[in-house]
């Protein structure tokens, strides 16, 4: 069975930083490009970023409202996805969802198969 | 940028009821076009991929059609579980993009 199970989320200040993790099992990780995506209290879903797999040299993109400020990391050996979160914003307050690109599709075009539950990020004074 | 048009906002339906939601894009997509539920309080789950093709488990009350412009999500004989939240996402061009989101709601 796939999990994907998000850590780390919690209140933080405004220009601070947290880091999230995504532990991942039921399938062979190294595999899989994988999405960080958010949601807001009350909206929609918003598109964080994506990272490629180890034979793909981990490369990353990332939607501009996050760019500069979000890294994403993973490590294969661990079965683990991270977002590395700074200079936070009040609007950066979401939901952080990890969520699975399913093998074979281009890093372009890829959907998200299955997520994780989510973890709460709250940037506050 | 491709914009994305999801309607309507609110759907209010009964059980039994056949619905179906839009999803309109502002140039051509191809079929790389995926719909997802989300119940409140959880994460969302895939239900149909390629536009028409039903992700694994998904029941057969749901189907999915269109190309290019225009898609539509069709539920054909509402449960009271399928009382949920609808997106549909664009993966034709990156970055991939959400719709703004369909609530079903009891009637």
């Amino acid at each position: 069975e796939v999990q994907l199970v998000e850590s780390g989320g919690g209140l933080v200040q405004p220009g601070g930083s947290l880091r999230l993790s995504c532990a991942a099992s039921g399938f062979t990780f190294s595999d899989h490009y994988m999405d960080w995506v958010r949601q807001a209290p009350g909206k929609g879903l918003e598109w964080v970023g994506r990272t490629r797999n180890k034979a793909n040299s981990y490369t990353t993109e990332y939607a501009a409202s996050v760019k500069g400020r979000f890294t994403i990391s993973r490590d294969d050996s661990k079965n683990s996805l991270y977002l590395q979160m700074n200079s936070l914003k009040t609007e950066d307050t979401a939901v952080y969802y990890c969520a699975r690109v399913p093998a074979g599709y281009d890093f372009w075009s890829g959907y998200t198969d299955y997520w994780g539950q989510g973890t709460l990020v709250t940037v506050s004074s | 940028v491709i914009w994305m048009t999801q309607s309507p906002s609110l759907l209010s339906a009964s059980t039994g009821d056949r619905v179906t939601i839009s999803c309109r894009m502002s140039q051509g997509i191809s079929s790389y076009l995926a719909w997802y539920q989300q119940k409140p309080g959880k994460a969302p789950e895939l239900l149909i991929y390629a536009a028409s093709t039903l992700q694994s488990g998904v029941p057969s009350r749901f189907s999915g059609s269109g190309s290019g412009t225009d898609f539509t999500l069709t539920i054909s004989c509402l449960q009271s579980e399928d009382f949920a939240t609808y997106y549909c996402q664009q993966y034709y061009s990156f970055p991939p993009a959400f719709g703004q989101g369909t609530k079903v709601e009891i009637k």
